[in-house]
């Protein structure tokens, strides 16, 4: 079993429809939770940064993290043409030190129709 | 833009070859991160390297190595290259050692032919 998985999908939503994208992971020691953007042949950015469990707001994002389901969501609302590119969750051990390095999963590919 | 650089854009090299790639962090970043990323494997770390000293390793092949130099930047050494290390590299960087602090770089994409 793979430590994070994630849908590939591709996902084709019109705009301004809610995404709902998702991951789950097997190892419960994870402790950060972190989503990032990636548009065609850039790299990642972070978006959303959450520790433990529960919700973070910015603006039309929003986290979620469900530690005992080993389940972590990030929801956009209002999609826009601009959302579409590559979302990718990631997880760490540990913020810093030797433990830290981030699992990411394979990435959703979201596309925002106008 | 991140802020950080990476140099070449492209590489096309043949089996057997060896090739470097070079990152240079954000100004003030001590912490340089190098990632694989490939249809298969996703995002893979590679390694990490703080203020010149190896700091965590990943799924780093043994072909692979790393450095980080005096003036911060970084170059990532494939050698005996095979058709499956064809892949984008990322660099990215942070001040400190924190997760949520990295800043990826656009990325090499290498072809191994």
């Amino acid at each position: 079993q793979k430590e994070v998985e994630q849908d590939p999908g591709p996902l084709s939503v019109p705009e301004g429809a809610i995404v709902s994208l998702n991951c789950t992971y097997s190892n419960s020691a994870f402790q950060y939770f972190m989503w990032y953007r990636q548009y065609s042949r850039k790299g990642p950015e972070l978006l959303m940064y959450t520790y433990s469990s529960g919700n973070k707001e910015d603006g039309r994002f929003t986290a979620q993290v469900d530690k005992s389901s080993k389940y972590i969501s990030l929801f956009i609302r209002d999609s826009q043409p601009s959302d579409s590119a590559t979302y990718l969750c990631a997880m760490s051990l540990q913020s810093g030190g030797s433990n830290y390095k981030l699992t990411f999963g394979k990435g959703t590919l979201l596309t925002v129709n106008p | 833009d991140s802020g950080v650089t990476q140099t070449p854009k492209h590489l096309i090299t043949a089996t057997g070859q060896r090739v470097t790639l070079r990152c240079s962090p954000r100004s003030g970043d001590l912490s340089v991160y190098w990632y694989q990323q490939s249809l298969d494997q996703g995002l893979q770390f590679l390694i990490q390297y703080y203020n010149g000293e190896e700091r965590a390793k990943g799924n780093i092949l043994e072909r692979f190595s790393a450095q980080q130099f005096p003036d911060l930047h970084s170059e990532l050494n494939l050698s005996s290259l095979e058709l499956g290390d064809s892949a984008l590299y990322f660099c990215a960087s942070s001040v400190g050692l924190r997760v949520n602090e990295q800043f990826f770089g656009p990325g090499t994409r290498l072809t191994v032919l």
